[in-house]
């Protein structure tokens, strides 16, 4: 099965940016979605949003609109999280998640489960 | 969107069973069936064990079990095992997003 591996820890200066990676190890993402999960210390799982590289979407959860950036190299396997105007709020611990498409509907959406999950990159915020 | 709704917590003795609610919407849990589980354990991440409302994956316990009645789904652990102690949490697609349960503290007794 293919694992994902994530960046190292970071810590970061509030206001500044943090960019996280995700590598799907052995594979690429071809066929597949990567959503981004965060847990603050002591809460619960929060989604931030996800990408479907091979359509080129991206769907970003309502609190974190024009904040995050997600993106993709499909053929390198690689997804890319990126936060921005960090606050000591953002402290936490960052998930990527892969799953796969199903298209559903007369509309034709799309939904994607969170399958195989990353190690997780703990992102601290102290000035 | 509004988090789905669980139990804080449970507890159960070695082989009883337990079930933990979720609890959502007609926008969430109640117009899909894309609802999942997830099991995480301290310090470690979230691994699934149910996917779309009742579906196990491969290498997953057939003493995890899943269903939805309307706008509440439901995680039954059956013949509970010291080793189940851990989180639960269900989330659900709802408009291009996901929304997450609180979460649901598991103690086996």
């Amino acid at each position: 099965q293919v694992q994902l591996v994530q960046s190292g820890a970071e810590v970061k200066k509030p206001g500044s940016s943090v960019k996280v990676s995700c590598k799907a190890s052995g594979g690429t993402l071809s066929g597949s979605a990567i959503s981004w999960v965060r847990q603050a210390p002591g809460q619960g799982l929060e989604w931030m949003g996800g990408i479907i590289p091979m359509f080129g979407t991206v769907d970003y959860a309502q609190n974190f609109q024009g904040r995050v950036t997600m993106t993709a190299a499909e053929f390198r396997g690689t997804a890319y999280m990126e936060l921005s105007s960090l606050t000591s709020d953002d402290t936490a611990v960052y998930y990527c998640a892969r799953g796969t498409i199903t298209i559903f509907g007369v509309n034709k959406d799309n939904y994607y489960g969170m399958d195989v999950w990353g190690q997780g990159t703990t992102v601290i915020v102290s000035s | 969107q509004s988090a789905l709704t669980q139990p804080a917590s449970v507890s159960g003795s070695p082989g009883q069973s337990i079930t933990i609610s979720c609890t959502g919407t007609s926008n969430d849990i109640g117009a899909y069936n894309f609802v999942s589980w997830y099991q995480q354990h301290p310090d470690k991440a979230p691994k699934v064990i149910i996917f779309d409302v009742n579906n196990r994956p491969s290498g997953v316990s057939f003493r995890f079990s899943g269903s939805k009645s309307g706008n509440t789904a439901s995680l039954t652990i059956s013949g509970l095992q010291p080793e189940d102690e851990a989180d639960y949490y269900c989330s659900s697609f709802t408009a291009n997003s996901r929304v997450f349960g609180g979460g649901t503290k598991l103690t086996v007794l």
